[in-house]
């Protein structure tokens, strides 16, 4: 099946700081999409995004198929944005079937 | 905004007794996935529905777990006899795929489960 790695594995920010997350994935996608887990553990999606850039706010996301990876910007972070970011992928190959990495654990501190 | 609503939210029960989780995916999507979450092995597909047709369910420990579509608006989960080992958030999620396209899937917001 399709291979989803996500890093870094752990992050620590101080509020106010700017974040990339990076996704890598081992076959052609037909979805990514980037969920936040938050602390209650609701998996939240933040982004569809088999290609392109897409911006909500304080967070971006830019997919680059032809290579094989996907990004998760966050700016000025703040509190309420610590808990874990999953990448999750689907492809052709694997009927649509969707697989998540293993995620980043963010926290930021005051 | 539409949702996927999933019931119950918490459940605690003894091993050996039936688990029955239910989930009611977002009206016209036709793809339901049951996922399981604990520390040690991340979010586990268990899973796969389109149109009601089960699709994948290699995830799933056969002997005791089973996963229906009675209908476009339900999906269950389903345990007998349960075990301590299964104690862990279950996740549905339900979107939309045509042909080979899919266009995002939304996750409810679990049930977790505590056997003792």
């Amino acid at each position: 099946g399709i291979q989803v790695e996500q890093s870094p594995p752990d992050l620590i920010l101080q509020e106010g700081a700017n974040s990339t997350l990076r996704c890598n994935f081992s076959d052609s996608v037909n979805n990514l999409q980037w969920f936040h887990q938050n602390p209650w553990g609701q998996l939240i999606n933040l982004f569809y995004i088999p290609s392109g850039t897409k911006q909500n706010g304080r967070l971006s996301a830019t997919t680059v198929a032809t290579e094989r990876y996907s990004l998760l910007y966050i700016s000025s972070s703040q509190t309420t944005d610590s808990g874990v970011y999953f990448c999750a992928v689907s492809s052709r190959s694997t009927a649509s079937k969707l697989t998540f990495g293993t995620g980043t654990r963010l926290q930021v501190t005051l | 905004d539409a949702r996927v609503t999933q019931t119950p939210r918490h459940k605690v029960t003894e091993m050996g007794q039936e688990v029955t989780m239910r989930c009611q995916p977002i009206l016209g999507h036709n793809t339901v996935f049951w996922y399981r979450q604990t520390m040690m092995q991340g979010l586990e597909l268990l899973a796969y529905f389109r149109n009601r047709a089960p699709l994948d369910d290699s995830g799933m420990p056969k002997d005791r777990f089973s996963a229906e579509m009675p209908d476009a608006t339900l999906a269950t989960l389903k345990i007998q006899p349960s075990e301590p080992r299964d104690s862990a958030v279950y996740f549905c999620a339900s979107g939309l795929a045509l042909g080979d396209s899919s266009y995002g899937y939304t996750f409810g917001s679990g049930t977790r489960l505590t056997v003792v």
